[in-house]
């Protein structure tokens, strides 16, 4: 099946800076999701971003379906962004599952 | 906006007890799915459930586990007989596809299974 690896494991970063999280994938996908997990466990979504770019307020999102990567970026930081934040893609034939990665652990100090 | 909700937020039961997690996906959505994270882990695929009936499992989805539709709202995963190691938290997650534009799948708030 696909295998995913998010990079860099931990990131701690001040108020105010700007942090992008890798996601890479191995093979093709029809479907990816990014969600932050936040310090009560509950999974917010993000993007659904099989491909292309988006962007939602201080967070956007570009993934390279041909490459096959995503990018997750965070502008401007705030401490309400630490949490874990979790890429999960979905192979082509590989069912409706989403594999998701360990995921990038960030902390962000006031 | 819509969103799945479950319950209980947190259940506590002795190893061997038999427990059921309830989900009640996006009413619209015809997809269906369980998913757990082990404490300090990354979450994992259990099954997935689509017109009554599984349509894909993990190999983690052994014979302890089942899941149903009772009835038009609810979906539930039932645990027989609970080991240890099955403490986690559950999620329950809908999409209103499997392919296309509405493939994307939406969590619910989670279920946090401690066993005794």
């Amino acid at each position: 099946g696909i295998q995913v690896e998010q990079s860099p494991p931990d990131l701690i970063l001040q108020e105010g800076a700007n942090s992008t999280l890798r996601c890479n994938f191995s093979d093709s996908v029809n479907n990816l999701q990014w969600f932050h997990q936040n310090p009560w466990g509950q999974l917010i979504n993000l993007f659904y971003i099989p491909s292309g770019t988006k962007q939602n307020g201080r967070l956007s999102a570009t993934t390279v379906a041909t490459e096959r990567y995503s990018l997750l970026y965070i502008s401007s930081s705030q401490t309400t962004d630490s949490g874990v934040y979790f890429c999960a893609p979905r192979g082509d034939n590989q069912g409706g599952k989403l594999i998701f990665g360990q995921g990038t652990e960030l902390s962000v100090k006031p | 906006e819509p969103e799945v909700t479950q319950t209980p937020s947190h259940q506590v039961t002795q190893m061997g007890q038999e427990v059921i997690l309830r989900c009640v996906p996006i009413s619209n959505h015809l997809y269906f799915y369980w998913y757990r994270q082990i404490l300090g882990q990354k979450v994992e695929f259990l099954v997935s459930f689509y017109n009554n009936e599984i349509s894909e499992k993990s190999e983690i989805f052994d014979d302890q586990f089942s899941v149903e539709r009772p009835d038009g709202s609810n979906f539930t995963l039932k645990i027989r007989s609970t080991k240890l190691e099955d403490s986690a938290m559950y999620f329950c997650a809908s999409s209103e596809a499997i392919s296309g534009d509405y493939n994307e799948q939406f969590f619910g708030p989670g279920t946090r299974l401690t066993v005794l």
